[in-house]
């Protein structure tokens, strides 16, 4: 089925570990998204790419980095986790016309 | 800059009645879109409902319905005969019509728990 695949859906992390999550689409969208959903908060920007070959970050990009491997994939790496990185995080992808989103599943990030 | 209000952080409705979400929003913008997207408990998030600003017209769909009030940047989301599937959270999000860089991105409310109680 097309959308939007994200994975794991479960990790675990001891604090200082590294780690990639991966997101491909298959609906040749232009722009991919990294959010984190922490309760209370909603969802926050990390990082999106508007298009191929672009990044920019979002309202909370510290202590990620991001790479737009090409059109279908969207990767999120976290080089040094820390217990303020434990979070539930989304991967999700549009097009330019309409504007509207599909979200991957999700993935529940837990730093110890 | 953009910005997307979800003034009431919990809502309860009884099964099969009519509940009502507000979202409010403000921007400077005259064209774009609206959303309501809504979280069940599986963590997955869906698109409900989508608005473009320049249709006068409030989008349905099935029973979901919105009353876009472009003039009061009010956005709500009416949900009729409200059934137990439709616990969840639910999020307003705003999109700009410009399409080029930061404007792609989606501004989101913080949400709504709706409760459905049988």
């Amino acid at each position: 089925n097309a959308g939007v695949t994200q994975t794991p859906k479960f990790q675990v992390l001891k604090t200082g570990q590294s780690m990639t999550l991966q997101c491909a689409q298959d609906m040749n969208h232009n722009s991919m998204y990294w959010y984190r959903q922490d309760p209370g908060m909603g969802l926050r920007l990390i990082y999106y790419s508007a298009s191929e070959g672009t990044t920019d970050k979002g309202e909370v990009p510290n202590g990620y980095n991001v790479s737009r491997l090409n059109k279908r994939e969207f990767s999120l790496r976290l080089e040094s986790a820390a217990p303020s990185q434990t979070s539930v995080y989304f991967c999700a992808s549009s097009s330019w016309t309409g504007g509207l989103a599909f979200f991957g599943q999700g993935t529940r990030l837990t730093v110890v | 800059a953009q910005t997307v209000t979800q003034s009431q952080p919990e809502m309860s409705v009884q099964e099969a009645e009519t509940v009502t979400l507000s979202c409010t929003y403000d921007t400077s913008e005259s064209d774009y879109y609206l959303f309501w997207y809504k979280q069940p408990p599986s963590r997955q998030m869906i698109l409900v409902i989508r608005q473009e600003a320049y249709k006068q017209q409030n989008a349905t769909e099935n029973r979901f319905s919105v009353n876009f009030q472009k003039a009061a940047k009010s956005f709500s989301l009416k949900i009729s005969d409200s059934q137990l599937g439709d616990a969840a959270m639910y999020f307003c999000a705003y999109r700009s019509g410009i399409d080029a860089g930061n404007n792609r991105k989606l501004i989101w409310g913080l949400g709504t728990s709706l409760a459905v109680n049988p």
